[in-house]
């Protein structure tokens, strides 16, 4: 079975500071995925990444960076937190294909 | 871009009936995915469609993929209280990125 893990359930931060999550995948899948999950809004995609060091934006990348050093690990970076990025950020990774699989997710509260 | 839209966005269903729940997409999908996440928990792959008119079954729920694939549905006979949770479809969008719909929200009452 594929294992995507996220480094943390819940995370209070707060503003301003810079926070990180982590996620690794133990199936050398190609891409990973960074979403973050609101009430009424779905799934949106904040950053993916097809290969090591390669990275693009998703649909809203402001006020996030990621990093990808090795296949198997996927970090996002919120360089400033806000109260608005406040929110559950799930990771997930595939092969290849179109299948996702996902992490636990992150509950990330910013006070 | 190309958008999935699901309806309804929520659901209350009487244990033991049925209830469908919609996917349409504004452009032809080369393939569609369902997820299902359980509250509290996280999405979880339950079936991809590739064909035109496509029809799936996995015991108690039924996957359709539209003639024109711009359109399926999930439907789900005899509810029971471990069908609760969000349905999502998702529909490719390039560069391996999916497009998620908002989700279908069932609440299941005992």
């Amino acid at each position: 079975d594929v294992k995507v893990t996220q480094s943390s359930r819940y995370l209070v931060k707060r503003t301003g500071e810079k926070v990180f999550l982590e996620c690794v995948q133990d199936m050398d899948h190609e891409n990973m995925f960074w979403y973050r999950q609101d009430p009424g809004l779905g799934l949106r995609l904040i950053y993916f990444s097809y290969d090591v060091k390669m990275k693009e934006k998703g649909d809203i990348p402001e006020g996030y960076s990621v990093s990808r050093e090795k296949k198997e690990r996927f970090s996002l970076i919120l360089e400033s937190a806000s109260t608005n990025q406040t929110s559950m950020y799930l990771c997930a990774s595939t092969p290849g294909g179109w299948t996702q699989h996902f992490g636990d997710g992150t509950r990330l509260s910013i006070l | 871009g190309q958008q999935v839209m699901q309806i309804p966005q929520y659901q209350h269903v009487q244990e033991g009936e049925d209830f469908t729940t919609y996917c349409n997409s504004s452009t032809t999908l080369s393939n569609i995915q369902w997820y299902k996440q359980r509250p509290g928990g996280h999405p979880v792959f339950l079936i991809q469609l590739v064909k035109s008119g496509e029809v799936k079954k996995q015991k108690r729920l039924t996957f359709q993929f539209g003639e024109a694939k711009k359109n399926s549905s999930l439907h789900i006979t005899a509810t029971q209280t471990t069908d609760v949770g969000t349905y999502f479809c998702a529909g490719p969008r390039g560069n391996n990125r999916l497009a998620f719909g908002k989700g279908n929200q069932v609440v299941v009452i005992p």
